[in-house]
């Protein structure tokens, strides 16, 4: 089964200042990537997903992640960040070959962004 | 408006008795899922279902049961809720894709429901 570790839990930063959080999985197959946000008091969103093709994958409001298969990783950045990606984030992954839909996430790293 | 809507939001209930949390979405979605968000654990996926009469287990699905009698709903039921199924629950729904390698569409989260069991 797979499993999704995300290290940093509790992440604090100052507005304009550079943002990456880390996504490790363990898999050796095909997977599916995704980042979630959670704002406060709101519902799980999609910032961006990875199926195939280019690694470097843009989502919304300026977030990316890299894919690098050989360390089966999914590192979300951003150049700079806001008082308003206070949130938290979440990584999840799927098995894409095993032919089951089970998606598995990771325990979630909260940003606290001060302005 | 498309969503996924989720009743009630907040429950407090007394161990042993049974209750259901339902769950609809007005997308057409063949793909429906149930998950469990705990402190320090992230989300962890209960029970999901590929279309009407087909479910699986997920992560964590030891007390809890599903249906998927209509494409719409998906309910997820405590025959007999303990304490630790105190928490936040979530459902969502997704397309699903064509191909053989079962791509995933965008999950669509539902608002949460608070459970609390005494």
């Amino acid at each position: 089964a797979q499993s999704v570790s995300q290290h940093n839990h509790h992440v604090i930063l100052s507005e304009a200042a550079s943002l990456e959080l880390g996504c490790n999985y363990s898999y050796g197959g095909t997977v599916n990537l995704f980042w979630y946000v959670q704002y406060p008091g709101q519902h799980l969103q999609l910032l961006l997903k990875y199926f195939s093709g280019d690694p470097l994958v843009k989502g919304i409001k300026g977030f990316e992640a890299e894919f690098i298969k050989s360390k089966f990783s999914f590192n979300l950045r951003k150049p700079s960040v806001q008082w308003s990606d206070t949130a938290e984030y979440f990584c999840a992954v799927n098995a894409q070959d095993t032919g089951r839909r089970a998606l598995t996430f990771g325990s979630g790293t909260r940003l606290q962004v001060q302005p | 408006e498309a969503q996924v809507t989720q009743n009630p939001r907040y429950l407090i209930t007394v161990t042993g008795k049974k209750l259901t949390v339902t769950c609809s979405q007005n997308m057409n979605h063949e793909y429906m899922s149930w998950y469990r968000q705990d402190p320090g654990l992230g989300l962890r996926q209960i029970y999901y279902s590929m279309n009407v009469e087909v479910t699986d287990k997920g992560d964590v699905p030891e007390g809890y049961k599903v249906s998927r009698k209509e494409k719409r709903n998906f309910p997820l039921i405590l025959e007999s809720p303990s304490p630790n199924q105190t928490s936040l629950y979530f459902c969502a729904s997704s397309a699903r894709t064509g191909g053989v390698n079962l791509a995933w569409e965008t999950q669509y989260f539902g608002p949460g429901t608070r459970l609390l069991v005494l």
